[in-house]
């Protein structure tokens, strides 16, 4: 069965932590995503990869790095939080070829900065 | 103008009720049009998708696109509590992925 984890579901950081949030899907998926969700402007992309050590930047990436050194896991770093980046964030995987319509999420973590 | 419009709701039907959800969207480049389940709580499911244009059915569901208008649909019959979620289209074409802001349903028993 299809799966794709995130390390935490709820997370409470204060101003100015360094936040790691982490995920890993074991489909052997070439491309990964983070979004955030917020209400009323749906997915928004932060950054995504299409391999190991790749990354592109998203919509929204100001604020925001990530690390993908191993196939089945991509990390979101929030190098400084702030109160703005309280959020849902949802990771994604996606196989590269055939059936790339679909994207797989992750339960997501809900980040408040406090 | 934003890429993908949906109604955000929230949407409020009795339970028996068809649902008709909808979204428009700009950029005719886009090939495959899905649209997702968002339970609470929890990361978006995929319900249906359509290549190009024209109509999917499946159970309870009807997926239609009408990429002369630029305009996609979700149709509910015979809606179930169960259905309350929230709906968020989407479409791509390539590596390029765009989602709709999602519409909250509830179906009241």
């Amino acid at each position: 069965d299809v799966k794709v984890t995130q390390s935490s579901r709820y997370l409470v950081k204060r101003t100015g932590e360094k936040v790691f949030l982490e995920c890993v899907q074991d489909m052997d998926h070439e491309n990964m995503f983070w979004y955030r969700q917020d209400p009323g402007l749906g997915l928004r992309l932060i950054y995504f990869s299409y391999d190991v050590k790749m990354k592109e930047k998203g919509d929204i990436p100001e604020g925001y790095s990530v690390s993908r050194e191993k196939k089945e896991r991509f990390s979101l770093i929030l190098e400084s939080a702030s109160t703005n980046q309280t959020s849902m964030y949802l990771c994604a995987s996606r196989p590269l070829g055939g059936g790339g319509y679909e994207q797989f999420f992750g339960p997501g973590t809900r980040l408040t900065v406090l | 103008q934003k890429e993908v419009e949906q109604d955000p709701g929230p949407l409020s039907v009795p339970e028996g009720a068809i649902v008709s959800l909808n979204c428009t969207y700009s950029n005719s480049a886009f090939q495959y049009f899905m649209w997702y389940r968002q339970y609470s709580r929890k990361g978006p499911e995929l319900l249906m998708y359509t290549y190009s244009s024209g109509n999917k059915e499946d159970g309870r569901f009807t997926a239609q696109v009408d990429k002369s208008s630029k305009y996609i649909s979700l149709f509910i019959r015979d809606s179930q509590p169960s259905d309350s979620a929230t709906y968020l289209c989407a479409m791509t074409y390539g590596q390029n992925f765009v989602f709709g802001p999602g519409t909250r349903l509830s179906v009241l028993p």
